[in-house]
């Protein structure tokens, strides 16, 4: 089955600074993978996702790259701010196996 | 945007009992819903696959008997604990992808906390 590592997993960053969380997987037939965002007590959010035939994606302050070869792809926060503060997981998925595999998660917290 | 409506969103109750949570999504058919098991600053751990009008499929290490699914319609799944115990106490939150969209993301419900006491 799919193994899916997120590092870190833990993240402090300064108000304004970047942020980057990555993953790896390892089912190669792996062809999505989303971001969630889940804030304490509540669902884990879409914020971001990007599928196999495209290298990268960006959304305002919110970027994912992929690299199929290497079988990774991270998270890019650009100019945090202190509501960027959540845990962040990863996924991938493919679309014959209907599963989502989650990564263990990154808990950021950006300093005012 | 997609809406997965989970009820209750807390619920305490004695050892021994049994507790229903339901699933719902509001504006599509789920042909499979997915529940899912979080612990204090963990991640999302599947239990178990929910499939319209046929038998859930668990993970391993979740028992069948224990934690009772049944998705009886394209948008209603439930996840029945029985014989709860402390040990049950946890986050379950349950998502649902759209029926025939393909590497469509998942949409969550908000997340039922439990307590056994």
């Amino acid at each position: 089955g799919e193994n899916v590592e997120q590092h870190p997993s833990t993240l402090s960053v300064q108000e304004g600074d970047s942020a980057v969380i990555k993953c790896t997987y390892s089912d190669s037939a792996s062809n999505y993978f989303p971001w969630y965002k889940q804030e304490l007590g509540k669902r884990p959010q879409l914020i971001i996702d990007i599928r196999s035939n495209v290298g990268e994606k960006k959304d305002q302050r919110i970027a994912v790259t992929l690299n199929k070869t290497a079988k990774h792809f991270s998270l890019h926060i650009t100019e945090t701010q202190p509501e960027d503060s959540a845990v962040y997981f990863c996924a991938a998925s493919r679309y014959t196996g209907n599963q989502f595999y989650f990564g263990t998660g990154t808990s950021l917290t950006v300093i005012p | 945007g997609a809406v997965v409506s989970q009820h209750p969103s807390r619920v305490i109750c004695k050892s021994g009992t049994s507790v229903k949570i339901e699933c719902r999504s509001l504006d599509f058919q789920a042909t499979t819903m997915f529940w899912y098991r979080q612990f204090p600053k963990q991640s999302l751990m599947l239990m178990a696959t929910s499939n319209e009008g046929s038998k859930a499929t668990y993970e391993q290490g979740v028992e069948k008997d224990k934690f009772l699914i049944n998705h009886a319609s394209l948008t209603l799944s439930t996840l029945t604990v029985t014989s709860a115990h402390p040990e049950d106490s946890s986050f379950y939150i349950c998502s649902a992808r759209r029926g025939t969209e393909l590497n469509s993301p998942l949409h969550f419900g908000n997340g039922t906390r439990l307590t056994v006491t």
